[in-house]
């Protein structure tokens, strides 16, 4: 089946260190995309990457990286400079610009 | 700067009864409106996609209608059963948005009492 993979479902972040989340996609799919979700805000687009090799700021992308090495897959990094990290992370994709979206299950990351 | 609205908030029905939400948003200059269901702690399931040039789409017991002159978008669902509970999301595509960017609403967070 298709779909959208997004590992772990759950995450523990110590401060000040780093850590990764994983998107991974076998819809060949070209666009894919970082949403942020919190209580009472709604979801934020934190990074968009509409072609291997290229990504884009969202809304809300300071102390987040993201990188876009293979058209499956869109790693997103919260860094030590990312303040206040706990929240559910979503990644989406859409086959191109101005399509639907696909949604991952979502990774909740916490600070301990 | 586009803003998604959905009112009410929450919504509790008895089974059975016809559910009717809404979605309105403050710039008509869109390319596609969709619809979301989400269970609690889990991803969004898309429902209905509507493209700008379309009026309503249609899926089982869902229809989804859109007025962009309005800027207005209503999700009915026929015959509401227990596991239609759940948050539903309306998010709007922005044509004056960089990249593919979908402006979500709040949500409306509904209940289906057996």
């Amino acid at each position: 089946d298709g779909g959208i993979t997004q590992s772990p479902k759950y995450l523990f972040r110590k401060e000040g260190q780093n850590v990764t989340l994983s998107c991974e996609q076998n819809l060949n799919h070209d666009a894919m995309y970082w949403y942020r979700q919190d209580p009472g805000q709604g979801l934020r687009l934190i990074y968009y990457s509409q072609i291997v090799n290229d990504f884009q700021k969202g809304d809300i992308a300071e102390g987040y990286s993201v990188s876009r090495e293979k058209k499956e897959s869109f790693p997103l990094t919260v860094t030590s400079a990312q303040k206040n990290p706990t929240a559910f992370y979503l990644c989406a994709s859409s086959i191109e610009s101005r399509a639907g979206y696909t949604f991952g299950s979502g990774t909740r990351l916490t600070v301990v | 700067k586009q803003e998604v609205t959905q009112i009410p908030a929450a919504l509790s029905v008895p089974e059975g009864e016809n559910l009717v939400l809404n979605c309105s948003f403050t710039d008509s200059a869109i390319y596609n409106l969709q619809w979301f269901r989400q269970d609690p702690g889990k991803g969004l399931t898309s429902l209905l996609l509507i493209q700008s040039s379309q009026r309503e789409q249609t899926s089982g017991r869902l229809n989804a209608s859109l007025d962009k002159s309005s800027g207005r978008s209503t999700l009915y669902i026929a015959a509401s059963q227990p596991g239609d509970s759940a948050t539903y999301l309306c998010a709007v595509g922005d044509i004056k948005a960089a990249g593919n960017k979908l402006t979500f609403g709040g949500g409306t967070r509904v209940l289906v009492k057996p």
